[in-house]
């Protein structure tokens, strides 16, 4: 079993739509969990750290479920600019990041 | 914009060269990481230096060689390369204690070993 499983995807969707993704992880002792976006061709950026209180910001909404250890990213009103493969990270040890193979999300007009 | 430089963006060797790859982060940090990415694939955890001492080495072969001259800088020394190793390398820092320890990336060097 992976450590980090996503749904590779692709979501497509149209400008406007909600989309979620949904990440499952396997180490229960797991400590911090984030959501990070890479465009293609370039670096991963962080997007946003995720809170078992669940956490919001702008359009984003990230939550965490440590009993059922599974973890969700919500993008309201989608941009054509969302377009990217979203990666969900979880800290196993302290400077260990393990991530998931990535969600590919495809905004169209 | 990205405060984790790296250099070169782009590097071809063939399997007799040795080369470095070089990052350079000015945030204070003091854990730096090596990540190697394949096509489609996330990024794999080679090196970590915490406070200039390399903590973890997932058993990366010995052609690819870390070195940390200081809490700034950190280097990837290689040689004897395969195609194989072809990638994107990517450098990342964090600040190495309390928090999150939320690391952040380069852009990375694209390689190509033929």
């Amino acid at each position: 079993r992976k450590e980090v499983e996503q749904d590779p995807g692709p979501f497509n969707v149209p400008e406007g739509a909600t989309v979620a993704f949904n990440c499952t992880y396997s180490n229960s002792a797991s400590q911090s969990f984030f959501w990070y976006r890479q465009d293609c061709r370039k670096e991963p950026k962080l997007l946003m750290s995720v809170y078992s209180s669940g956490n919001e910001d702008g359009r984003f909404t990230a939550q965490l479920n440590r009993a059922s250890q599974y973890i969700s990213l919500l993008i309201r009103d989608s941009k054509l600019s969302d377009s990217a493969t979203y990666l969900c990270v979880v800290m196993a040890g302290y400077n260990k990041l393990i991530f998931g193979a990535g969600t590919r999300l495809a905004v169209h007009p | 914009d990205t405060e984790v430089t790296q250099t070169p963006k782009h590097l071809v060797m063939g399997m007799t060269n040795k080369k470095s790859l070089k990052c350079e982060q000015h945030m204070g940090h003091r854990a730096m990481y090596w990540y190697k990415q394949k096509a489609k694939k996330p990024p794999e955890l080679m090196f970590v230096y915490s406070y200039e001492k390399l903590s973890i080495n997932e058993s990366v072969p010995s052609r690819f060689s870390p070195e940390c001259p200081n809490s700034s800088l950190l280097n990837l020394h290689l040689h004897a390369l395969q195609p194989e190793d072809s990638a994107l390398y990517l450098c990342a820092s964090s600040q190495g204690s309390g928090g999150e320890n939320i690391q952040y990336f380069g852009a990375g060097t694209r390689l190509s070993v033929l």
